[in-house]
């Protein structure tokens, strides 16, 4: 069973472009999660998506948004890029979501703005 | 506030020994925690998940143990080896019907050959 695949695997922008992110869950899951990051703050929640809705959503500001289709593959798109979003975004996946069950993640994109 | 804290940042150890990861939490009314591996510029690796009505968890040569009580969980590595050299991370779900994890600072292991 392939796992949780994400596209591209490293990505350079500038300053004001935009930026769309891929992620392919395991096959037969449901729930799609996004998470970034940094040296400095660690792990933070972006959102969560469960059969096309977005269930959560972290205090990260409207740039930041996402989508789930109805395969259950999912992308997230940052606009208006900042130095500061350079990250390593990661993408997890589960069967259904609830809190008992176990995460798989991505290998992740890791996003150079310059 | 959830807060979850590891401690030590980092660790380093020579192969064979046996060491403790601590993780840390403020609220106890958590549904699980999971201790997670991370190799460098890599995603995460699901090690452990203890619900909030386990004691403790084993996989091999790990194993986990989560005090609700004192909002705490530590991770046992037996016999380490330099394979097991990577970040630790522990995290709990805020909610239970829910992926959004809010994760610990982690512990750098470096296991010497």
């Amino acid at each position: 069973k392939a796992g949780v695949t994400q596209t591209p695997r490293y990505l350079i922008k500038t300053r004001g472009q935009q930026v769309t992110l891929s992620c392919s869950p395991i096959s037969g899951h449901r729930s799609v999660s996004w998470y970034q990051q940094t040296p400095g703050q660690g792990l933070q929640f972006l959102f969560e998506y469960f059969s096309e809705t977005q269930r959560n959503k972290g205090n990260f500001p409207g740039r930041f948004s996402g989508r789930q289709f109805s395969n259950s593959r999912s992308e997230m798109n940052v606009s208006t890029l900042e130095l500061g979003d350079s990250a390593l975004y990661l993408c997890a996946s589960s069967f259904q979501g609830p809190a008992s069950e176990k995460l798989f993640f991505g290998s992740g994109t890791q996003l150079s703005v310059l | 506030k959830q807060e979850v804290t590891q401690i030590p940042a980092a660790l380093s150890v020579p192969e064979g020994e046996n060491l403790v990861l601590n993780c840390s939490f403020t609220d106890s009314a958590i549904y699980n925690l999971q201790w997670f591996r991370q190799d460098p510029g890599k995603g995460l690796t699901s090690l452990l998940l203890i619900q909030s009505s386990q004691r403790e968890q084993t996989s091999g040569r790990l194993n986990a143990s989560l005090d609700k009580s004192s909002g705490r969980s530590t991770l046992y590595i037996a016999a380490s080896q330099p394979g097991d050299s990577a970040t630790y991370l522990c995290a709990v779900p805020l909610g239970g019907a829910t992926n959004k994890l809010i994760f610990g600072t982690g512990t750098l292991l470096a296991v010497q050959p």
